[in-house]
């Protein structure tokens, strides 16, 4: 099975900062990894499909990018709203696996 | 709005069974597959089990394979988790999520399953 590995695991950010987050797979992945956002209480919601597509009615400051073993999520200009955890997903083959995830919390 | 709302999660005891609901709306369910994946603290986000559009494909992840069966009736718009032989390990809030070529969108709200005695 291939294994995700997020970094960092937690982030303390102040609004308006850029956010990196990164996603490492055990083997390539071709350009079939995805992002999700999971805020508390709640399911996690689609944010980023193949890699760096674009999700209708996420805002624009969320980016995704990579492709193969190395993938990458962006965040520009931070919002208190985007308090959350954040998870990556490979989809090239079967099982369906997850990264660990990466809790942001907005200072 | 695609929707997917969960039921029947319960307190079960280990050994016993469970059978996991999840009614889908505003979509042509036919149209597209269904997941099944689970939550807990410890380990994360793990996906369990997806069927086709159909209902004639099926997949397992190792950890479930032989004890957990999923299905669904297109009549009734609803995709089933049958869950036998429960384990403490399989304690966890079960998601539905509809399957979009590889992605899942939307999820449910989820259904806590707890394995105690």
């Amino acid at each position: 099975e291939i294994v995700l590995t997020q970094s960092p695991d937690f982030q303390s950010v102040t609004p308006k900062e850029k956010v990196t987050i990164t996603c490492r797979a055990s083997q390539s992945v071709g350009t079939s990894l995805h992002w999700y956002q999971q805020k508390p209480d709640q399911s996690p919601k689609l944010l980023i499909k193949y890699a760096s597509q674009s999700i209708s009615g996420v805002p624009s400051r969320f980016s995704g990018s990579g492709s193969g073993t190395d993938f990458t999520l962006t965040i520009n200009s931070l919002e208190a709203e985007d308090a959350a955890a954040y998870y990556c997903h490979q989809s090239s083959s079967l099982p369906h696996t997850f990264g660990q995830g990466t809790k942001l919390e907005i200072k | 709005e695609a929707q997917l709302l969960e039921s029947g999660g319960d307190l079960v005891q280990p050994g016993g069974s469970l059978r996991l609901s999840c009614a889908a709306s505003g979509f042509t369910f036919s149209n597209y597959g269904l997941s099944w994946v689970r939550q807990t603290p410890g380990k994360g986000l793990e996906w369990v089990s997806a069927v086709s559009g159909s209902g004639g494909v099926t997949y397992y992840a190792d950890s479930v394979k032989g004890r957990f069966t999923i299905s669904r009736d297109i009549s009734k718009n609803t995709v089933y988790l049958q869950m036998n032989s429960l384990r403490a390990e399989d304690t966890a809030v079960y998601y539905c999520a509809r399957s979009l070529g590889n992605w899942f969108d939307p999820w449910g709200q989820g259904t806590l399953v707890t394995v105690s005695s």
